[in-house]
C-alpha cells in the first residue's frame, strides 16, 4: 500500500532561518504530490502540488518543493521562516492506482518558529 | 464563492447517540470526500461520493458509519451509536467533476467529542 513518511514530528527553527520539512513516499509509479498547512483548529490549506512537468514547484507564502523521483522525495523548503509559518504541515500523495482520486497523508510535522 | 462549509464546527455526543456531520461543497463542485483525523495523526480517507452515488467507501468502518450526497442539499456523514474512539476531527473536501484531489478544497472540519 502507498505510504507517506514525514521525518520529524516537530521541527524548530529561528525566525529568518531556512525551513526544511522532509517527505518521502513509497511507490513504483510517481503519484501526484501535495503539501498542506493546517493552523490550529482550522482546515487544510493547499500550499503546493506536483502533478507533471517541472519538478521544482513554487507555492504560496514563499514555500517551494522539489520532486526527486530517484529519491522518492518531495521535501518542502522556505528560505526564511516567519513567525506566521508556525503550523502543522502535511505531505500527501494521490496514487495512480486510485485513479488519483484519494489522498494518502503523512502524519504531519509541526513547525515551531522562535524569535 | 463561499468555500466548503461544514457544520457544526464542534459536536459533543454521549456514547450511544448519533452524530450527523454536514458538508456543503463549493459551488460547481459535485464530488465530495470525507477524511478523519485522529489526535496526533494525519488524515485518513473515508469515503468519496458524487451526487447520489458512493464511488469509493473503502476507508469507512464497516459498522455504524454511513455517508450520502443527495441530489439536493449537503453531504451527510452519519455515525450511529458513537463510541469514545470516534472522537476526531472530520474533514470534508470538494472538487469539480473529474478533477479529484488536484483541485479539491477542504472545509474547516467538524470536531466530534464523545463523552
Amino acid at each position: 500500500a502507498q505510504s507517506v513518511t514525514q521525518l520529524g514530528s516537530h521541527v524548530s527553527v529561528s525566525e529568518g532561518a531556512l525551513v526544511l520539512l522532509r517527505c518521502n513516499y513509497s511507490s513504483s509509479v510517481p503519484p501526484y504530490l501535495f503539501w498542506y498547512v493546517q493552523y490550529p483548529n482550522q482546515g487544510l490549506q493547499l500550499l503546493l502540488k506536483y502533478t507533471t512537468g517541472a519538478t521544482l514547484v513554487k507555492g504560496i507564502n514563499g514555500f517551494e518543493a522539489e520532486f526527486k523521483k530517484s529519491e522518492t522525495s518531495f521535501h518542502l523548503t522556505k528560505p526564511s521562516a516567519h513567525m506566521s509559518d508556525a503550523a502543522e504541515y502535511f505531505c500527501a500523495v494521490s496514487p495512480m492506482n486510485t485513479g488519483f482520486q484519494k489522498l494518502v497523508f503523512g502524519t504531519g510535522t509541526r513547525l515551531l518558529v522562535s524569535p | 464563492n463561499a468555500g466548503v462549509m461544514q457544520n457544526p464546527r464542534h459536536l459533543v455526543r454521549r456514547r450511544g447517540q448519533e452524530a450527523r456531520l454536514r458538508c456543503s461543497p463549493m459551488k460547481g463542485h459535485s464530488h465530495v470526500y470525507w477524511y478523519r483525523q485522529l489526535p496526533e495523526e494525519g488524515l485518513k480517507f473515508m469515503v468519496y461520493l458524487q451526487k447520489e452515488n458512493i464511488i469509493d467507501e473503502s476507508g469507512m468502518p464497516k459498522e455504524r458509519f454511513s455517508a450520502e450526497f443527495p441530489k439536493e442539499g449537503p453531504s451527510i456523514l452519519r455515525i450511529q451509536q458513537v463510541v469514545r474512539g470516534d472522537s476526531a476531527a472530520y474533514f470534508c473536501a470538494s472538487s469539480p467533476p473529474d478533477r479529484g484531489p488536484t483541485e479539491a478544497f477542504f472545509g474547516q472540519g467538524t470536531r466530534l467529542t464523545v463523552v
